[in-house]
């Protein structure tokens, strides 16, 4: 039973378009992140979310709209679609905002824009 | 703000050999700070977690110290094996948010 999972796995897309990127996790955690990995693999966070609030949102432009129906589900949809949001994004959770809690991430979604 | 730096892109070692990775944050120390392993196509996966006031934990052949005098922990993996190559990424927490330093990745020669 995979601990996080999001879908889909990889996003092939035109610029201009709509996308989203579904994530749930069966943990029973309080807290699930969006982070994007770039070409230099360095990963960022984009949000945090505790208990479906939004907590950080790490200055990331208005066309990424996350949303958190339940506890258990960080979906990302993203409008108008540029070539620069291609990277791989990673959803994530953790028991909560504590220092002391590990994060497990999902398998990561492979967005290319073109 | 809070900086994460982790010095060295790339290592290579002979199998067998201890690879020493460094990670060293600016400004607000933390009370734990965690240690991720990502494979290529995989998503990070955390190996270790060390408190503030511990200065040292192992699990199996990894080995993490914390020194906040420093700001600096290290990530040691003894008797490496090519199974370890890998990248490995440092973390810690604040202001609510688990932010990552830009890795090493650990290459082990056979």
């Amino acid at each position: 039973d995979t601990a996080v999972s999001q879908t889909p796995k990889y996003l092939v897309t035109q610029m201009g378009n709509d996308k989203s990127i579904k994530c749930e996790q069966n943990l029973g955690h309080d807290t699930m992140y969006w982070y994007k990995q770039d070409s230099k693999k360095f990963l960022k966070i984009m949000f945090s979310y505790n208990n479906k609030e939004l907590i950080i949102n790490e200055t990331v432009p208005n066309r990424f709209s996350p949303k958190s129906p339940d506890k258990a589900h960080l979906n990302l949809h993203i409008n108008s679609l540029e070539l620069g949001d291609s990277a791989v994004y990673f959803c994530a959770s953790s028991q909560d905002l504590g220092g002391g809690t590990e994060a497990f991430f999902g398998q990561g979604t492979r967005l290319t824009v073109v | 703000s809070q900086k994460i730096e982790q010095n060295s892109e790339a290592l290579n070692i002979q199998e067998g050999k201890t690879a020493t990775l460094t990670c060293n944050y600016t400004n607000y120390s933390p009370a734990y700070l965690q240690w991720y392993r990502q494979d290529p196509g995989r998503g990070p996966v955390f190996l270790l977690l060390i408190r503030e006031n511990e200065k040292e934990k192992r699990k199996e052949r990894l080995k993490v110290t914390f020194d906040t005098t420093l700001k600096q922990s290290l990530f040691h993996i003894t008797a490496s094996q090519p199974a370890d190559s890998a990248t490995y990424l440092c973390a810690l927490r604040w202001d609510y948010k688990l932010s990552f330093g830009a890795g090493t990745t650990v290459t082990v020669r056979a």
